[in-house]
């Protein structure tokens, strides 16, 4: 199992450009994640999905999207990219047992200017 | 939004050293996880408690549930220059819907070989 890819792990913006990071799962996770880590900090919860066809948001929604077509993919969309949004996305997923690990990729590194 | 608050912010230790640090809130959590992040990759899942007063070991690593339900321990025995990085407390609250995770702002551990 590859486990949490993301892609891309780098890329520069420029003010109101747009770009979706992709993140893909391959444990059949019905739960995944994207999170927002910015320098010294902790991670903050951007959207979460409980399965396919349902988002919902986390604590700092303002300025993405998200959708979940299917079981694997959750794509993050940043539109109109503003330098608050340079910072390291990271995506999670976790299975549906009754344990609340969560399973983190690699992370995008993200750079608007 | 609910905070952990994570100590010590940073630790500088001389390599065969004991290490710990701990996670406090004002809320009850159900589940204590402890992650450790390297530069430039995603947070790695290292210990799981479910139970409060649980002591779980990882090798040398030892974490504990308080028997409050709002903290955490994590304790690193005999420390090796590998044992760098950012540790991540994350606590997950009863009834959070979407078993959303709260996170630390971490702690940066340093060994000096």
């Amino acid at each position: 199992n590859a486990g949490v890819t993301q892609t891309p792990k780098f890329r520069i913006l420029k003010i109101g450009q747009s770009m979706t990071l992709q993140c893909a799962q391959d444990m059949n996770h019905n739960y995944m994640y994207w999170y927002r880590q910015d320098p010294g900090m902790g991670l903050k919860l951007i959207y979460y999905s409980v399965g396919a066809g349902i988002t919902d948001k986390g604590e700092v929604p303002n300025g993405y999207n998200v959708s979940r077509s299917t079981t694997e993919d959750f794509p993050l969309r940043l539109e109109l990219a503003a330098p608050s949004q340079t910072s390291v996305y990271f995506c999670a997923s976790r299975g549906t047992d009754s344990s609340y690990e969560q399973y983190f990729g690699p992370g995008t590194r993200l750079t608007v200017t | 939004g609910q905070q952990l608050n994570q100590s010590p912010q940073s630790m500088f230790i001389q390599e065969g050293e004991d290490v710990s640090m701990n996670c406090t809130s004002s809320s009850i959590f159900n589940t204590w996880l402890w992650y450790k992040q390297e530069p430039g990759e995603g947070p790695v899942l290292l210990i799981a408690l479910y139970k409060a007063g649980e002591l779980t070991s990882n090798g040398r690593l030892t974490a504990q549930f308080g028997i409050t339900r709002k903290d955490s321990f994590l304790n690193i025995s005999a420390s090796i220059p590998s044992d760098v990085g950012i540790y991540f407390c994350a606590g997950q609250l009863r009834e959070t819907s979407g078993s959303r995770l709260t996170f630390g702002e971490g702690t940066q551990l340093t060994v000096n070989p």
